[in-house]
Parts: C-alpha cells; structure tokens; sequence
C-alpha cells in the first residue's frame, strides 16, 4: 500500500522567516508524482508544487521549492520568506501508477507576526 | 478561468435522511474525483470518473453512496440514508488528464444530526 507521512502536526514560524515541512512517502512504483497542497481555513486545496520521480532538479514555484531526495523517499516542502497569508494546513500527497493521489494526515502552519 | 465550483457548501441533516452534493469541474477536464476528508486529516478518494465512465470506485461504500456524471461534465454524488458517521467535508476535484494536478472545489461541509 501506498503511503505518506507527515510527522510534524503544527508549527510555528516568525514573519519572513523560511521553514520546511517534512514528507516522506513509501511506494514501489518506479514511477509517481509528489504534489503539496494548502489548505486554508476556507476549505480549498490549493495546488503549491509538484515533482515527478525521474525530475533530476528540485521542482520550485516562486517561494516554494521542493527538496526531493529520492534515495531516502522524502519529499520536503520549503517556504521561503513566510507571509502572514501562508498560515494554513500544508498536504504532502502522492499519485501512483494507479492514478491514486494518496494524503498525508498534514501539517499545520502558523505565521507569526 | 473559472474554478471547480461545488454545491451546497454547507449542508445539515438528521440521520436517515437522503443528501445529495453537485460539482462542476473545471471546462474541458475530462478526469473527476470525489474525495471524502475527516476533520484533521487529509482527503481520501472515493470515486474517480474519464469521462462518464466511473473507472475507479473501489473506496465508494456502495451500500448507501452513489454518484453519477451524466454527460461526462456535472457530476453528483449522493448518500441515502445519511449516518452519523458520514459527516465530513466532501470535495470534489478535477484534472486534465489522470496524472495532472488536480484542482479542487471549495467542499461541501455535511453535518448528519
């Protein structure tokens, strides 16, 4: 089975600061796609990054950028120069050669001003 | 562009009774999921439609849940008799193809009383 985990529930971080959520996943498709949403309070998943498995470079979209260190299966998300807008609840989630995008239970983030 | 748009957004019932959740995707995407989220974890999917084909519905509990995308756009999803344990927010989503990112709509949020 397919599986994402997400170890950090909240965290906290100050204003302009950068932080890293933590993912790693477990699968045996040579070939799947990584995605991070956020969630807001209002409800919406908002698509923030994706990277493939075979992508040789980090995948980054504007503040956002993804450390992929395939060896060791883990995914990690790094928000640079955090706003007060980037509190949320942050998805690590996984797409398998079965089209499943499969979530982790995700992290809660607080930007402090 | 507009987004996935989904309705109601809020819904309460008592249990036993009928409720019924419609989504429109996104123009000219052809993929459409319905994923169910419990309050503090991430989505999981319960049926994912190509078209109006329902390819794959292996998580939908089909002794109450039901859904349609008649036309391969609108789709509903429906839950007859509610039980208290099906409260939940209720998101619908929609990609391009199966290994796109998948954009979602705001949810609906069930209560069952």
């Amino acid at each position: 089975a397919q599986k994402i985990t997400q170890t950090q529930p909240g965290m906290f971080v100050q204003e302009k600061e950068a932080v890293t959520l933590d993912c790693t996943y477990d699968t045996s498709d040579p070939s799947y796609g990584l995605f991070w949403y956020k969630q807001p309070s209002s409800g919406e998943m908002i698509f923030l990054i994706y990277q493939g498995s075979y992508d040789q470079q980090n995948a980054t979209e504007g503040r956002y950028s993804l450390n992929f260190q395939k060896a060791r299966k883990s995914a990690n998300l790094v928000i640079s120069a955090s706003q007060l807008g980037d509190s949320a609840m942050y998805f690590c989630a996984m797409l398998t050669n079965d089209y499943k995008l499969s979530f982790g239970a995700g992290t809660t983030v607080t930007v402090r001003a | 562009e507009a987004g996935v748009v989904q309705s109601p957004r809020y819904k309460i019932i008592e249990k036993k009774q009928p409720v019924a959740f419609w989504c429109n995707p996104i123009s000219g995407h052809n993929t459409l999921y319905w994923y169910l989220q419990n309050l503090g974890q991430g989505p999981e999917l319960l049926i994912r439609y190509e078209n109006e084909e329902a390819v794959d519905d292996s998580q939908l509990p089909k002794d109450r849940f039901s859904a349609e995308r008649l036309k391969g756009v609108d789709s509903t999803l429906k839950i007859q008799p509610a039980e208290l344990g099906d409260s939940a927010v209720y998101l619908c989503a929609s990609s391009p193809t199966p290994t796109g990112e998948q954009y979602f709509g705001p949810g609906t949020r069930l209560t069952v009383t």
